[in-house]
């Protein structure tokens, strides 16, 4: 009931492309949502995060997309760049909790 | 940046030796954690710490042992290296639960 499973495992998108990357969870406990990118050589980073309270929130070109009846979220890069190749975690975690649940993590390849 | 500094950076090390891998953080977080990043797997959880000498066991825990004698430093024993030991390593920070998690550059293990 603690996993948040993550799919694809990668995924390769055109530049200009709409990048897609899912996950999707058991433990309604859960009330964060987050997003980390990670680049070759670094740690993650924190690329973007939502509370169940709304169903997407936008940050430029990315946006959470949150679906709380299927407990599914969702990550779209729009407009994907090169810069953009990175691999993505999900996570979930919940307020009277500090232990994140990691997806697996996502790969993602922009071809020029 | 946040102020997370792993050292050392890169080790190569023998099989049955051990190994300590230091952890030091100027964010006064209470919350801090070790994973290990391998191809395929994700971010496994080694330790982790919810205060001053307040430890305990992630999935990944066998051959590990973790100390915290500060808040700042988080360390990370491994008490006879094994080939299967060699991964990435993480150290990770947290204020409080729900908020941003953030991460050092990682520790490049070898063990032959």
């Amino acid at each position: 009931q603690q996993q948040v499973k993550q799919s694809p495992q990668s995924l390769i998108v055109q530049k200009g492309g709409i990048s897609i990357i899912n996950c999707a969870y058991e433990n309604t406990a859960f009330d964060y949502f987050p997003w980390y990118q990670q680049f070759p050589g670094k740690g993650p980073a924190l690329l973007i995060a939502i509370r169940p309270d709304v169903s997407e929130k936008k940050e430029g070109r990315f946006t959470i997309s949150f679906n709380k009846s299927a407990k599914q979220f969702s990550l779209h890069i729009m407009d994907s760049q090169p810069g953009d190749s990175a691999t993505y975690f999900c996570a979930a975690s919940q307020i009277s909790n500090y232990q994140l649940i990691w997806g697996a993590g996502t790969k993602l390849i922009i071809k020029p | 940046d946040a102020g997370i500094t792993q050292s050392p950076r890169h080790k190569v090390t023998e099989t049955g030796t051990p190994v300590t891998l230091r952890c030091h953080q100027t964010e006064n977080h209470r919350y801090m954690y070790w994973y290990r990043q391998d191809p395929g797997h994700g971010l496994r959880l080694i330790h982790y710490s919810y205060g001053v000498k307040d430890t305990d066991k992630g999935e990944v825990s066998d051959g590990y042992s973790v100390s915290r004698s500060k808040t700042e430093d988080f360390l990370l024993t491994l008490e006879s290296a094994t080939s299967s030991q060699t991964s990435v390593y993480f150290c990770a920070t947290l204020g409080a639960p729900n908020t941003e998690a953030f991460f050092g550059q990682g520790t490049r293990l070898t063990v032959v």
